[in-house]
């Protein structure tokens, strides 16, 4: 089947860890995506990817770092930097042609710090 | 540069009741238009799509959304609405050139009462 596979589901941290959520992507799309989404925020751009080997900062990139070494693969690290890392955190990818910007969904990452 | 706001935050409604979601966007090239749902702890879902051609869509479950470009809104309506509609809802906007990436609006919860 095709799809995105976000792992692990849950997810818990010690303070000043780094912690790296993995997302995976067999849809053969140039686009990823990372958002984090808190109760009534609604979805935030972390960092997106539209070429191997290159990505671009969103909107609430400090703190976190990403990787597009293949073109199926855009994990997400989340540092010690990162102040408030507790979140749901949904990995998403795309084409990038006419007609084909629908994004696909992972099932998400809910962090949490302890 | 494109935006997408959803003017309602929460919208309660009772079972079997119509319910309309209002989204309204910006762009300053022609774009195409999605609503996504989310159920509690997961990812999100496409429920339907505008890209080109006729500007009423439709879902399989009875949502529909119309496109009017002189407005700039895609509202969302379900002439009645069931318990399981209950979820959050998101308006999209992406450029339709492609190379656009998705921008989401910042959600509104539907909630339905028995």
């Amino acid at each position: 089947d095709g799809g995105i596979t976000q792992s692990p589901k849950y997810l818990f941290r010690k303070e000043g860890q780094n912690v790296t959520l993995s997302c995976e992507q067999n849809l053969n799309h140039d686009a990823m995506y990372w958002y984090r989404q808190d109760p009534g925020q609604g979805l935030r751009l972390i960092y997106y990817s539209q070429i191997v080997n290159d990505f671009q900062k969103g909107d609430i990139a400090e703190g976190y770092s990403v990787s597009r070494e293949k073109k199926e693969s855009f994990p997400l690290t989340v540092t010690s930097a990162q102040k408030n890392p507790t979140a749901f955190y949904l990995c998403a990818s795309s084409g990038m042609g006419q007609g084909n910007t629908e994004a696909f969904f992972g099932q998400g990452t809910r962090l949490t710090v302890v | 540069a494109q935006s997408v706001t959803q003017l309602d935050s929460q919208v309660p409604v009772f079972e079997e009741a119509p319910v309309e979601l209002r989204c309204n966007y910006s762009s300053s090239v022609s774009v195409y238009l999605f609503w996504y749902v989310q159920y509690p702890n997961q990812g999100l879902q496409l429920l339907l799509k505008y890209l080109s051609g006729s500007t009423l869509v439709k879902s399989i479950n009875g949502f529909e959304a119309e496109f009017n470009k002189s407005q700039t809104s895609f509202h969302l309506r379900k002439p009645s609405v069931h318990i399981s509609d209950t979820a959050e809802y998101f308006c999209a906007v992406s450029g339709n050139t492609g190379g656009f990436k998705t921008i989401f609006g910042a959600g509104t919860r539907l909630f339905v009462k028995a």
